[in-house]
C-alpha cells in the first residue's frame, strides 16, 4: 500500500531565504507526482505536476525534482515571500487503484516571516 | 488548467439532517471526483462520480450515507446524509484535465455538525 510522508510538517523561515519542502513515498511505480498549496481553510492549488518520466518541473521561483528510484521529491521555493505561507501536499497517483486517487502526503506548514 | 466552483461554502448543520454540495466545472470533464478532508488530516476520496452511471465508492464509503449524482459532464453532487459530528470535514471537489492526467480541486465546502 502507497503511504506518502512530507517532511518536516512545519518550517518557519526568513522572507528571501531559499528553502526545500521534501516527499518521499513508499512504491517507485507511480503515474505521476503533484504538489499542491493549500491555503487555511480554502482548497488546493496545484503548482507543479511530475510525469514519471521526468526528473523536475519548474514554474517561475518553485522547481520539483523526482526520483522514482529512491521515492522522494522535492520542492525548492526560491527567495521566500509572507504570501508563500500556506501549507504544501505531495500527492502521488498509482498505476493501480481509481483513477483519481491521489494519496497525499500530510503536508508541511510553511511560514515565512516578514 | 479547469475552473471549479462549490456550493454551499460553508455550511453548519444539525445531527440528523442531510447536506447536498453542488460542483460546477467550467469545461466538459470525464472524470469527477469527492474527496474529504477531516481536521488536522489530509485527504482521503470518497468516490468517482461517473456520468451516467453510479458512482464507484472506494473502501470504508457507502452509497447510502453519501448518495452523488452527476447528470452530465460539468456537473455533480454529493449529499452527506444523517449527518453526525464526525461528519464535520471539508468537502472537495476534484477533475482530472484530459491531459497530462493533472488534478485540479474546487474551494471546498467546510462543513460542521453539530
Amino acid at each position: 500500500k502507497q503511504e506518502v510522508t512530507q517532511i518536516p510538517a512545519a518550517l518557519s523561515v526568513p522572507e528571501g531565504e531559499n528553502l526545500v519542502l521534501n516527499c518521499s513515498f513508499t512504491d517507485s511505480a507511480i503515474y505521476n507526482l503533484q504538489w499542491f498549496r493549500q491555503d487555511p481553510g480554502k482548497g488546493l492549488t496545484s503548482l507543479l505536476l511530475i510525469q514519471s518520466s521526468q526528473r523536475e518541473q519548474t514554474s517561475g521561483r518553485l522547481n520539483a525534482s523526482l526520483d522514482k528510484s529512491s521515492g522522494r521529491s522535492t520542492l525548492y521555493i526560491a527567495a521566500s515571500q509572507p504570501g508563500d505561507s500556506a501549507t504544501y501536499l505531495c500527492a502521488v497517483k498509482d498505476y493501480g487503484g481509481s483513477q483519481g486517487n491521489l494519496i497525499f502526503g500530510k503536508g508541511t506548514k510553511l511560514s515565512v516571516k516578514p | 488548467s479547469a475552473v471549479i466552483s462549490q456550493k454551499p461554502s460553508r455550511d453548519i448543520c444539525q445531527r440528523g439532517t442531510s447536506l447536498t454540495i453542488q460542483c460546477q466545472v467550467d469545461s466538459q470533464v470525464t472524470m469527477m471526483f469527492w474527496y474529504r478532508q477531516q481536521p488536522g488530516q489530509s485527504l482521503t476520496l470518497i468516490a468517482t462520480a461517473n456520468q451516467g452511471s453510479e458512482a464507484t465508492y472506494e473502501s470504508g464509503f457507502v452509497i447510502d450515507k453519501f448518495p452523488i449524482s452527476r447528470p452530465n459532464l460539468t456537473f455533480s453532487t454529493l449529499t452527506v446524509s444523517n449527518m453526525s459530528p464526525e461528519d464535520s470535514s471539508i468537502y472537495l471537489c476534484s477533475v482530472v484535465a484530459d491531459n497530462y492526467n493533472e488534478q485540479f480541486f474546487g474551494p471546498g465546502t467546510r462543513l460542521t455538525v453539530l
